[in-house]
């Protein structure tokens, strides 16, 4: 199975920051990535798939990079409705994984 | 617009069986098939089950595999849960996915599954 690890596991930042996540897995995977947000108590919603291209309707402050092993995702301006968990998934190959997530909250 | 809707979940015992439907509208389900996650609470996301709309292709986790099984009728989409084990303990959600994709554009709101005696 393709592992990720996520970090950091935890952030804390103020509204108007710049975030950075970084998730890596244990094979190369191309750029077959995907980044979720999940505010608590709800469903995950998709940010970006096949590493760096965006959701219709996400706001362009989220951007992706990366293929292999290295994934980045990146908040430019962080608002007050992106405190959430973040959260990577492979679309490589079956069974498919996430990574543990990252909880960003307010400093 | 694309509805997901989760139902049949509730508190079992181990051992015993359970059935979740996901109730899928607003979209043509043949090109979009249906996956099943859970997240056990305070934890993180876990992939279970896929099935293909015509059936072809089915998946599990290796947690699931040989308990769990994943039909569809007609429109909605069903986890058949059997000798559940306290570690099911999870809010179960479906997931679409755009054809051959396999990431998740749409979720369900998510239904509780407890496992307890």
């Amino acid at each position: 199975d393709i592992q990720l690890t996520q970090s950091p596991s935890f952030l804390s930042a103020s509204v108007g920051d710049r975030v950075t996540i970084t998730c890596r897995a244990s094979q190369g995977i191309s750029s077959n990535l995907a980044w979720y947000q999940q505010e608590p108590g709800k469903a995950p919603e998709l940010l970006i798939y096949a590493a760096s291209a965006l959701q219709s309707g996400v706001p362009s402050r989220f951007s992706g990079s990366g293929s292999g092993t290295d994934f980045t995702l990146t908040i430019s301006g962080l608002q007050p409705e992106d405190f959430a968990t973040y959260y990577c998934q492979q679309l490589d190959m079956y069974p498919l994984t996430f990574g543990p997530g990252t909880k960003v909250d307010i400093k | 617009q694309v509805q997901l809707v989760e139902s049949g979940g509730g508190v079992v015992q181990p051992g015993t069986s359970l059935r979740l439907a996901c109730a899928a509208s607003g979209f043509s389900l043949s090109g979009y098939p249906i996956h099943w996650v859970r997240q056990a609470p305070g934890k993180g996301l876990e992939w279970v089950a896929f099935q293909s709309y015509e059936g072809r292709n089915k998946f599990y986790a290796d947690s699931v595999k040989g308990r769990f099984t994943i039909s569809i009728d007609r429109s909605t989409f069903y986890l058949n849960m059997n000798n559940m084990r306290a570690e099911d303990t999870a809010v179960y959600y479906c997931a679409r996915e755009p054809g051959g994709r396999r990431f998740f554009d749409y979720w369900g709101q998510g239904i509780l599954v407890t496992v307890s005696s």
